[in-house]
């Protein structure tokens, strides 16, 4: 158990719907990145947030959007979804540049 | 573009057999090379690596970096059926923000 939790750990939704996921970070870990995951697929880095500010963002449209909270939990939320938005989505916390531990995912399925 | 690329794609050996799974990179502002061992779900830690030729080891398995060649190995030896699982290398770009770039991974099976 890394101490990295995520919620909920399935979820159905229909094309077009939003949807928002929840990670709360290991203990001390004031940074958190998340990932999507698609079948055979590694992880592709989404963005992250540090002192809750966005601080690095990969190649994924504006429809998703984060937030992180004081306590260094954070949410992934995800608009108008689509079908090739089903996949894993994984949560890491670190401390600052140290390496990084992931939680359960959440396994999203887009019908 | 930032790429990771690991090979081989798939492995099948048999218990008591020594593997050597590849990571091979082109990134800018690299940082460090991390190895992940995913069997279901949460890829789990097994070694981060920042400088060359420093090997890493944790019982069985082994991990080493080699910055001008661009690439790392992950050893594992006297497999276990317990080391089936996708091994996963990510390797740490920093150009002011940072982020981890993954390979597709290796698919390991150990067969009894």
């Amino acid at each position: 158990e890394t101490g990295v939790t995520q919620s909920p750990t399935h979820l159905i939704k229909t094309r077009g719907q939003q949807v928002t996921l929840r990670c709360s970070s290991q203990s001390g870990h004031n940074t958190v990145s998340w990932y999507q995951q698609a079948l055979g697929q590694g992880p592709q880095f989404i963005f992250q947030y540090y002192r809750e500010e966005e601080n690095g963002r990969g190649n994924f449209p504006p429809r998703f959007s984060g937030l992180q909270f004081p306590n260094y939990s954070s949410e992934l939320n995800v608009n108008a979804l689509e079908l090739d938005d089903s996949a894993l989505y994984l949560c890491a916390s670190s401390l600052g540049t140290a390496e990084a531990f992931f939680g359960q995912g959440t396994r999203l399925t887009v019908v | 573009e930032d790429k990771v690329v690991q090979s081989p794609l798939s492995l099948v050996v048999h218990e008591g057999d020594t593997v050597t799974l590849n990571c091979s990179y082109e990134v800018t502002n690299f940082r460090s090379l991390l190895w992940y061992k995913q069997e279901k779900k949460a890829p789990t830690f097994l070694f981060m690596l920042t400088s060359s030729g420093i090997e890493k080891k944790s019982g069985r398995l082994s991990s080493i970096l080699d910055k001008k060649e661009l690439f790392s190995i992950l050893n594992i030896t006297a497999t276990q059926t317990g080391d089936s699982a996708i091994y996963l290398c990510a390797v740490r770009v920093d150009s002011g923000t940072y982020k981890y770039i993954f390979g597709t991974g290796t698919r390991l099976k150990v067969l009894a």
